[in-house]
């Protein structure tokens, strides 16, 4: 089956920039799609097809995709932004199609 | 506004079934794939299944093959999720989301409803 990887935790301070990677293996030839989720609520799209965002997303979240690691970058960082981001892509072979979500990543604003 | 409300959830003993649903409104349900996607208490996200929008597509998660069944009614503008053999590790809280209409993300999701399964 194939595998996102993430990196558990994420540190940043308010301002700063916060960068969480996926790998996975051949990504960049994939569609990333970013999802942020808020202790206790449903997870939001931030970022699809690799770097563009739904109406309502800032402009501070931005995507980026090559060789073997997708990038989810957060500008200028709120407390507000603090929470788990998850990877996704679809997934197909010749027996299987999946969706597949990456392994998450907690953003703490410090 | 898009609005995707589940219902069915509960506790339920290990090997019994249950069976969840999905109510959208707001957009032209008929036209769109829906997925149900499930969360255990304090993990990641985790795929469950997949019906296209005219239900003759249908994925599951390995997890889940030969268990679940996702069906969906357009006239009703629902969609289930029939949950057999449970067992403990399918605790989670059950997320019915709608996909996308030429992409493969998923946008909007719905509350969340919790299963228990104890054993």
């Amino acid at each position: 089956s194939y595998v996102l990887t993430q990196p558990p935790s994420v540190s940043v301070a308010p301002g700063q920039t916060a960068r969480i990677t996926c790998g996975g293996d051949n990504i960049g030839s994939k569609s990333v799609h970013w999802y942020q989720q808020r202790p206790g609520q449903a997870p939001v799209l931030v970022v699809y097809d690799g770097r563009d965002r739904p109406s309502g997303i800032p402009e501070r979240f931005s995507g980026s995709n090559s060789g073997t690691t997708a990038t989810l970058t957060i500008s200028r960082v709120e407390a507000g932004d603090e929470a788990d981001y998850y990877c996704q892509v679809w997934h197909s072979n010749s027996s299987q199609f999946s969706y597949v979500f990456g392994t998450g990543t907690t953003v703490t604003v410090l | 506004q898009v609005q995707l409300v589940e219902s069915g959830g509960g506790v339920v003993q290990s090997g019994r079934s249950l069976r969840l649903s999905c109510a959208g409104s707001g957009f032209s349900f008929s036209s769109y794939a829906m997925h149900w996607v499930r969360q255990a208490p304090g993990k990641g996200l985790e795929w469950v299944a997949f019906i296209a929008y005219d239900g003759y597509k249908k994925y599951y998660a390995d997890s889940v093959q030969g268990r679940f069944t996702i069906a969906r009614d357009n006239s009703r503008h629902t969609v289930d999720l029939q949950m057999n053999s449970l067992k403990p590790d399918d605790t989670a809280v059950y997320f019915c989301a709608r996909g996308a209409r030429g992409g493969n993300w998923i946008d909007p999701w719905g509350q969340g409803i919790l299963v228990t399964v104890s054993s």
